[in-house]
């Protein structure tokens, strides 16, 4: 089945740096990648997903590149404020059935004022 | 249009008790998936249901249950508690084989179970 690993584990900038976090993927034929992020007991919410068929995507001060070949995807948040302070999930998954997603552990980012 | 919501909140069981949590989808979803979250770790995938069947199972035991309803709500069950089923179960509705942005899960507030 398909593994997920993400790095780093925990991860603390400035307010105004920028922050990456990377994921890799094992299954070939996995072709949707989310992101998403927790706030401390609350639900993982969707921040920004990529389909393989698309290189980049950017949404405001968010990024997501993937590169197929090595199977590695990563997370780019610019500019960092304190409200972006939260648990952020890479995950895996067939386009045709995002419910079924593998997660990596998880990065928490700490972004001090 | 409501999101995903999910029964109880919180839930405290003893060893060897049975739980059904509860799980109702984003209006005009079709597909239930469930996913056990431990303390510190990534959601793990324990099943997903469509048009009332298992569609896929994770690498969970078959005291992990499941059931989805005519109007695709559905609910877990978990027999013969252990002490590591403590966790945050979560609920995640998407639509089946949709256009546009229907590949996109949405998950419930989770319910955090606990095993004395």
């Amino acid at each position: 089945g398909e593994n997920v690993e993400q790095h780093p584990s925990t991860l603390s900038v400035q307010e105004g740096d920028s922050a990456v976090i990377k994921c890799t993927y094992s299954d070939s034929a996995s072709n949707y990648f989310p992101w998403y992020k927790q706030e401390l007991g609350k639900r993982p919410q969707l921040i920004i997903d990529i389909r393989s068929n698309v290189g980049e995507k950017k949404d405001q001060r968010i990024a997501v590149t993937l590169n197929k070949t090595a199977k590695h995807f990563s997370l780019h948040i610019t500019e960092t404020q304190p409200e972006d302070s939260a648990v952020y999930f890479c995950a895996a998954s067939m386009f045709t059935n995002a419910g079924k997603s593998t997660f990596g552990d998880g990065t928490t980012l700490t972004v001090k004022p | 249009d409501a999101g995903v919501t999910q029964s109880p909140t919180h839930l405290i069981k003893t060893r060897g008790q049975q739980v059904t949590l509860r799980c109702s989808p984003k209006s005009g979803h079709d597909t239930v998936s469930w996913y056990q979250q431990a303390l510190g770790q990534g959601p793990q995938f324990i099943f997903q249901y469509y048009e009332e069947e298992e569609r896929q199972r994770g690498n969970f035991p078959d005291r992990f249950s499941g059931h989805q309803f005519p109007n695709y709500s559905s609910e877990l069950n978990v027999n013969a508690l252990l002490l590591g089923d403590s966790a945050l179960y979560l609920c995640a509705s998407s639509l089946a084989m949709g256009p546009g942005d229907s590949d996109t899960q949405y998950f419930g507030p989770g319910t955090r179970l606990t095993v004395l």
